[in-house]
């Protein structure tokens, strides 16, 4: 596609239940990032592939936190068990190198996540 | 641990006035060191970057930045400030030995443009 595509863009939750997000990165992109931005700060490093390989996701904060990539293109982020303060604003970048210089990163709009 | 510190949370300019943005980052070795812009509804977009070379680097939209590494530093710059222009701003810093694209962002400072 023309650019990094996020979905749903907007997602109300009651607490407790399970959410999935998605990003379609640009075609051909080998590298997926995910961030987590809360109101008000920078994003927040979560989790990288380089084609289908997670390769760090040491910014995951706790283990209700799953992200995927089974093809090596779309990639799905899963909050289990939302709770209140997984509100924020979940960015997907992807790149179209991989390994340590991995360019320019192209973001999508995100999509926001508010937990009830 | 690297960190990124954006120590204006808010900056108002008058259209047509210059504009500094301030950065400073903590990083044990040779930082990758980017700006990005966002404006409300958008996803970030890469202003500039600097990884070696020339400490001056020019980017889009006639945006600038100066890496100081004395000072720890990597300031954004625009000699004469658009509306369009107004928006929040990140620095970032990037490990660039273990992977660029994992950078920590600064957070951020939002730009008011007065007419």
């Amino acid at each position: 596609g023309a650019g990094v595509s996020q979905s749903p863009r907007y997602k109300v939750a009651k607490r407790g239940q399970d959410v999935a997000l998605r990003c379609d990165p640009i075609s051909g992109h080998v590298s997926l990032f995910w961030y987590q931005q809360a109101l008000g700060q920078g994003p927040e490093f979560l989790t990288y592939f380089q084609n289908e390989a997670q390769l760090d996701k040491s910014g995951l904060p706790s283990d209700r936190f799953f992200a995927e990539r089974p093809e090596g293109s779309v990639s799905t982020l899963k909050i289990q068990r939302t709770q209140q303060e997984d509100s924020a604003v979940y960015l997907c970048a992807s790149s179209l190198t991989g390994g340590v210089d991995t360019g320019e990163l192209f973001f999508g709009e995100g999509s926001r996540l508010t937990v009830l | 641990a690297q960190s990124v510190t954006q120590p204006d949370i808010h900056i108002t300019v008058s259209e047509g006035a210059s504009l500094e943005l301030r950065c400073n980052y903590s990083y044990g070795a040779t930082p990758y060191l980017f700006w990005y812009v966002q404006s409300p509804g958008q996803g970030l977009q890469l202003l500039l970057k600097y990884f070696s070379g020339d400490t001056l680097v020019q980017g889009i939209k006639g945006f600038e930045a100066e890496f100081k590494r004395s000072q720890s530093s990597f300031n954004l710059r625009k000699p004469s400030v658009h509306w369009s222009d107004a928006a929040e701003y990140f620095c970032a810093v990037g490990p660039l030995e273990t992977n660029a694209g994992k950078s920590t962002f600064g957070d951020g400072t939002t730009l008011t443009v007065k007419p």
